[in-house]
């Protein structure tokens, strides 16, 4: 039973446009979440997070929508570069059950093309 | 300051043996969790140990157990090994253990166990 789903394994995007990136959740008691970027051979990089009393994050290149309703974010990465080009995994937990930790996506690998 | 350094970096055992994987959390941070990725698959939640108690744990058997240290850092340790349990176990600190706004989870780079 996945709780956090994304949905496409991968996605290609031609340098300087948009990427977007999906991911959606099952569990209505999820109320922050993450975006982490992995590299192979290297551990997930912290890119972004939004809380649940928020529907839209923004940091640099990279936003965060959130649509509860939908139960349903989106990560949005403009321009894409070539160093975007990684795995990126969507990551959900509930600030009053810290103690299950994070439930990941199986993630998206986004590859930039030149 | 130095991040999330975790020990050793790659190692290969035997079925049934035993391995105890290290980490150090990035100072200042209380709160350790472990995570096992698999080829394929998304961290899954392993332990998560706050002011040295073990304060969650996930859907991973007795064979696996983990302790934190007056210092912070941790040891996971994983018993009768199985060839599933080959994977990237990850560390990861935070400053509390509950997410809020603002905070978040920072990751080591792993330890890369091969079970043969």
């Amino acid at each position: 039973d996945q709780q956090v789903k994304q949905n496409s394994p991968s996605l290609s995007v031609q340098e300087g446009r948009i990427s977007i990136l999906n991911c959606d959740y099952t569990n209505s008691m999820f109320d922050y979440f993450l975006w982490y970027k992995k590299y192979p051979a290297e551990g997930p990089t912290f890119l972004i997070s939004i809380s649940s009393i928020k529907d839209k994050n923004e940091d640099g290149r990279f936003t965060v929508f959130l649509n509860k309703s939908a139960k349903h974010l989106s990560l949005h990465i403009v321009p894409s570069q070539p160093g975007d080009s990684a795995v990126y995994f969507c990551a959900a937990s509930y600030s009053g059950g810290g103690a299950d930790g994070l439930t990941f996506g199986k993630g998206t690998h986004l590859i930039i093309q030149p | 300051d130095a991040g999330v350094t975790q020990s050793p970096t790659h190692l290969i055992k035997t079925r049934g043996q035993q391995v105890t994987l290290r980490c150090s959390p990035i100072s200042g941070h209380k709160s350790v969790s472990w995570y096992q990725q698999v080829l394929g698959q998304g961290p899954q939640f392993i332990f998560q140990y706050y002011e040295k108690e073990e304060r969650g744990r996930g859907n991973f058997p007795d064979r696996f157990s983990a302790r934190q240290f007056p210092n912070y850092s941790s040891e996971l340790n994983v018993n009768a090994l199985l060839l599933g349990d080959s994977a990237l176990y990850l560390c990861a600190s935070s400053l509390p253990p509950l997410l809020a706004s603002g905070n978040t989870i920072y990751f080591g780079e792993g330890s890369w166990l091969t079970v043969v």
